[in-house]
């Protein structure tokens, strides 16, 4: 089974604070997602990877910046937060090369911004 | 407009009843898949079906292609069957990104 953890898994940030989510998978995947969830949207995509090194615009990539340091690591960074960016968040990992492949979700990190 | 919409929003049963929810999108999916996210909001992948009937277990999926919709039935069901059910569309095989609809709520009372 894929493991896709996150840190932190709660976070309360100021607004025009800067906050950095991470993200770590130890099953050597190529791909690597981060989204938000917010009720009445359902899951939308930000940022996502294809490798070390590399960050593509999701749906939504306004306020985010991602960084893929290395294989196993993605993080969303958030530089200048707004109240509006409170919500939950879940990174995921994956190849994708058929039908048949998938994605493997983190636990999710709730980010609240007063 | 939304590209994946999911119905029922929500469905309440009794426990042993079936389930029955629909996804249905506007636009050529190369994937498909169903999740199935907790109470607690964990998200894992139940099965991935961009065409065709697919069996796993109590779950059954049905996908029809050229008609842009998709089916999960759910067999005798249970009160560990409650949470949300999500459809998520591909539209293209090497990107991996995925497209959500906004789930279907499904509470199984005992």
């Amino acid at each position: 089974e894929a493991a896709v953890t996150q840190s932190p898994r709660n976070k309360v940030a100021v607004t025009g604070g800067k906050v950095t989510l991470s993200c770590n998978q130890t099953n050597n995947h190529n791909n690597m997602y981060w989204y938000r969830q917010d009720t009445g949207h359902g899951l939308r995509l930000i940022h996502y990877s294809y490798g070390a090194g590399s960050t593509e615009k999701g749906d939504i990539p306004d306020g985010y910046k991602a960084s893929r340091p290395s294989q196993e690591n993605f993080s969303l960074i958030l530089e200048l937060a707004t109240p509006s960016q409170t919500s939950v968040y879940f990174c995921a990992s994956g190849d994708w090369g058929g039908p048949q492949d998938t994605q493997y979700f983190g636990p999710g990190t709730r980010l609240l911004v007063l | 407009g939304q590209q994946v919409q999911q119905s029922p929003a929500s469905l309440v049963l009794q426990e042993g009843e079936n389930a029955e929810l629909q996804c249905n999108f506007s636009s050529t999916a190369t994937q498909l898949q169903w999740f199935y996210q907790s109470p607690g909001g964990s998200l894992v992948s139940l099965l991935s079906n961009p065409s065709g009937t697919k069996h796993t277990g109590r779950l059954t999926s049905t996908t029809v292609t050229k008609e842009r919709r998709s089916s999960l039935h759910i067999s005798s069901s249970q009160t560990t069957d409650s949470g949300t059910y999500l459809c998520a569309i591909a539209l293209n095989y090497n990107q991996g990104k995925l497209i959500f609809g906004q789930g279907t709520k499904l509470s199984i009372k005992p």
